[in-house]
């Protein structure tokens, strides 16, 4: 089954404990990103990466770092989590970044909270 | 200035009526797709429905429906026969061109609830 997959579904961590979140796709798509979700903002940005080794800053970088070593993976990492970084936390895919209408597949969703 | 605004943070729709619910956008961007996501109560998110800005025709899937309307920037979604399990998050979200990084800007969405 195609899928993107991001484990843990609920996380529950204390300040400056670094955690990792991992993404992976079965989709050999090229496009991948990182999302959180917060009340009343919708989804935004994070990071993204357009292929292998290659990475970029989204909307709300600060705070998160991550890597694509393999096409199929995309891990989000949180250095040193602090409490304004609870949040749902969202991994997508896509097969290409050049066509408008490619939908974004999305992950089941991570829920981080950090104490 | 919010690049996707939706004004409703909550709606109320009776079962198996329709129900609109509003998008506007903003972007100087002549080629840019918008798209209709859902998300129940589980979490996931789930595409909808896409409309390109040149597409002439209001697109269409299944139940749901875009009222696309290119000189005001609005991009509403109608969902016919409204049933229980519409009840959830929706949000509108939209991807421009010449933003190829980012492919999804999304509004703050509304949520929907069927009343039987």
């Amino acid at each position: 089954e195609a899928q993107v997959t991001q484990n843990p579904r609920y996380l529950i961590t204390v300040t400056g404990k670094k955690l990792t979140v991992t993404c992976s796709q079965n989709m050999n798509h090229e496009y991948m990103s990182w999302y959180r979700q917060d009340p009343g903002l919708g989804l935004r940005q994070i990071y993204y990466s357009m292929n292998v080794e290659v990475t970029d800053k989204g909307d709300v970088p600060e705070g998160y770092k991550v890597s694509r070593k393999e096409k199929r993976n995309f891990p989000l990492i949180l250095e040193s989590p602090s409490p304004n970084q609870t949040s749902l936390y969202f991994c997508a895919s896509s097969l290409g970044w050049t066509g408008l209408n490619s939908p974004l597949h999305f992950g089941n969703g991570t829920r981080l909270t950090v104490t | 200035a919010q690049k996707i605004t939706q004004t409703q943070p909550g709606m109320f729709v009776q079962e198996k009526e329709a129900v609109t619910l509003d998008c506007t956008y903003d972007t100087s961007d002549p080629s840019y797709g918008l798209f209709w996501y859902k998300q129940p109560s589980s979490g996931e998110m789930i595409f909808l429905i896409y409309q390109g800005s040149y597409d002439q025709q209001n697109a269409t899937e299944g139940r749901y429906s875009l009222n696309f309307q290119k000189a005001r920037k609005s991009a509403n979604l109608v969902i016919s026969a409204s049933q229980l399990g519409d009840s959830a998050m929706y949000f509108c979200a939209m991807r421009e061109r010449n933003n190829a990084g980012n492919m999804l800007t999304f509004g703050g969405g509304t949520r929907l609830m069927v009343k039987p």
